[in-house]
């Protein structure tokens, strides 16, 4: 089955400075890439996605590249803000598996510094 | 977006008892609803895969008598924890997809567990 694999597994960044998370997936039929931020207590916020047709993707502070060829797909976020703080989750979703199932990586406890 | 509600947010529970965990998406039908449990400082686990209609597909070592999943309806799972023990305490996520469109998953807002 698909495993998803995250990196680091704690980023520590200053404000304003950019924080760059990777992941790397192990089945090539998964085709939809979310990434998700968990604060304390809640459940995970869909921050952004891409598809495996697009190379890649920005949303304002918030940008997503994926690499089909080599399985590996990137969050980055620029001028970091301390409510950016939390954990950040990459994911990888496959048609194949039924219901399109979502796999998540470890996560990346993200601390942005004032 | 697409909402997901889980209830109830919080629950507490003896040793031995059964507790139940409702999942549903409020303005969208879904066949499909997935079940995670989620360990403080790690990752979401899948547990199982709600069908509605029939019976829910369970991942690898996950207890499917100790897990009982009900998907009755497009817009509600169900999950039951029997004979809760403290090592059962956890939080336990659920997410729906659209019926036939994409693969966004709208996750709910997690149902923390404690069995004392």
């Amino acid at each position: 089955g698909e495993n998803v694999e995250q990196h680091p597994s704690t980023l520590s960044v200053q404000e304003g400075d950019s924080a760059v998370i990777k992941c790397t997936y192990s089945d090539s039929a998964s085709n939809y890439f979310p990434w998700y931020k968990q604060e304390l207590g809640k459940g995970p916020q869909l921050i952004i996605d891409i598809r495996s047709n697009v190379g890649e993707k920005k949303d304002q502070r918030i940008a997503v590249t994926l690499n089909k060829t080599a399985k590996h797909f990137s969050l980055h976020i620029t001028e970091t803000q301390p409510e950016d703080s939390a954990v950040y989750f990459c994911a990888a979703s496959n048609p194949n598996t039924g219901g399109f199932k979502t796999i998540f990586g470890a996560g990346t406890r993200l601390f942005v510094k004032a | 977006g697409a909402v997901v509600s889980q209830h109830p947010s919080r629950v507490i529970c003896k040793s031995g008892t059964s507790v139940k965990i409702e999942c549903r998406s409020l303005d969208f039908q879904a066949t499909t609803m997935f079940w995670y449990r989620q360990f403080p400082k790690q990752s979401l686990m899948l547990m199982a895969t709600s069908n509605e209609g029939s019976k829910a597909t369970y991942e690898q070592g996950v207890e499917k008598d100790k897990f009982l999943i009900n998907h009755a309806s497009l817009t509600l799972s169900t999950l039951t924890v029997t004979s809760a023990h403290p090592e059962d305490s956890s939080f336990y996520i659920c997410s729906a997809s659209k019926t036939g469109l994409g693969t966004e998953a709208f996750f709910g807002q997690g149902t923390r567990l404690t069995v004392v």
